[in-house]
C-alpha cells in the first residue's frame, strides 16, 4: 500500500486566491482526518471524517475553511480566500475507524501564503 | 483545543542514555498513542495503550499510563542517533474516534 498520499507537497499562493489541498486515504480506511500544524499552535485537529461523513468540524477555525469528501478514496481542504496566517503544513490523516486504532498520516502539504 | 500536554518541551540526551517524556491530558479516554515525527515528515505511530492497560512495552519503548492522574509517560532505552525527532502524545477522548495531539517534547539524542 502507498499510504496516505497528499497533494500538492507545496504550494505557495497569494493572499485572496483559493487553495485546494487532496488526500487519499489508505484503502480500507474509514475514518479521515485533517490537521494544521504551526510552530505556535501545535498540531491542531481541523476535521474528521468517519464513513465520508464529517463528524467533527470544530477545529475548522472559520468559515473560509471547507473540506469534503465525496467517497472513501479522496477528500480535499479548500481555502477560500486564503489568508497569510493560514501558513501552515497540513497534515491528512487515516485509521480504520473502529476506535482504538493507529493514524498513518500524509507526507503533508506545506502552504505558504504570500 | 489541546487535550495532552507533553513535558518537557525539548530535552538533549547522550547516545545510550535512556529518554523519559511525560503527557498530561484533561478528559476521560479510549485510549492513549504515541506518535514520532522526523523534521520535515508525517507522523508515524509509535505505541498504543489503552485505558485499561497501565503499561505496555514495545522493543526499546516503554509507556505508562495512569488514568487517575491523567497522565503518560514514554520511555527510550538505549538512546541512539536515530531516535532525534520530536515526539508526541495523543488522545481519543471518550466516546469518540478524534485523535488530539499535544505539542510534543523535541528529542535530540548527540552521538
Amino acid at each position: 500500500d502507498a499510504g496516505v498520499i497528499q497533494s500538492p507537497r507545496h504550494e505557495v499562493t497569494e493572499m485572496g486566491q483559493e487553495v485546494t489541498l487532496r488526500c487519499k486515504p489508505i484503502s480500507g480506511h474509514n475514518s479521515l482526518f485533517w490537521y494544521r500544524q504551526t510552530m505556535m499552535r501545535g498540531l491542531e485537529l481541523l476535521i474528521y471524517f468517519n464513513n465520508n461523513v464529517p463528524i467533527d468540524d470544530s477545529g475548522m477555525p472559520e468559515d473560509r475553511f471547507s473540506a469534503k469528501m465525496p467517497n472513501a478514496s479522496f477528500s480535499t481542504l479548500k481555502i477560500q480566500p486564503s489568508e497569510p496566517r493560514d501558513s501552515a503544513v497540513y497534515f491528512c490523516a487515516s485509521s480504520r475507524g473502529t476506535g482504538g486504532t493507529e493514524a498513518f498520516f500524509g507526507q503533508g502539504t506545506r502552504l505558504t501564503v504570500v | 483545543s489541546q487535550q495532552g500536554e507533553e513535558d518537557p518541551q525539548a530535552l538533549s540526551i547522550q547516545e545510550g542514555e535512556n529518554a523519559t517524556m511525560n503527557c498530561s491530558y484533561k478528559t476521560s479516554i479510549n485510549n492513549l498513542q504515541w506518535y514520532r515525527q522526523n523534521s520535515g515528515r508525517g507522523l508515524v505511530h509509535l505505541i498504543l495503550i489503552r485505558s485499561n492497560e497501565r503499561e505496555k512495552h514495545s522493543g526499546r519503548l516503554r509507556v505508562t499510563l495512569d488514568t487517575s492522574k491523567k497522565s503518560s509517560s514514554l520511555l527510550i532505552t538505549a538512546s541512539r542517533a536515530a531516535d532525534t525527532a520530536s515526539y508526541f502524545c495523543a488522545t481519543e477522548p471518550l466516546g469518540s474516534e478524534k485523535l488530539v495531539f499535544g505539542k510534543g517534547t523535541k528529542l535530540t539524542v548527540n552521538p
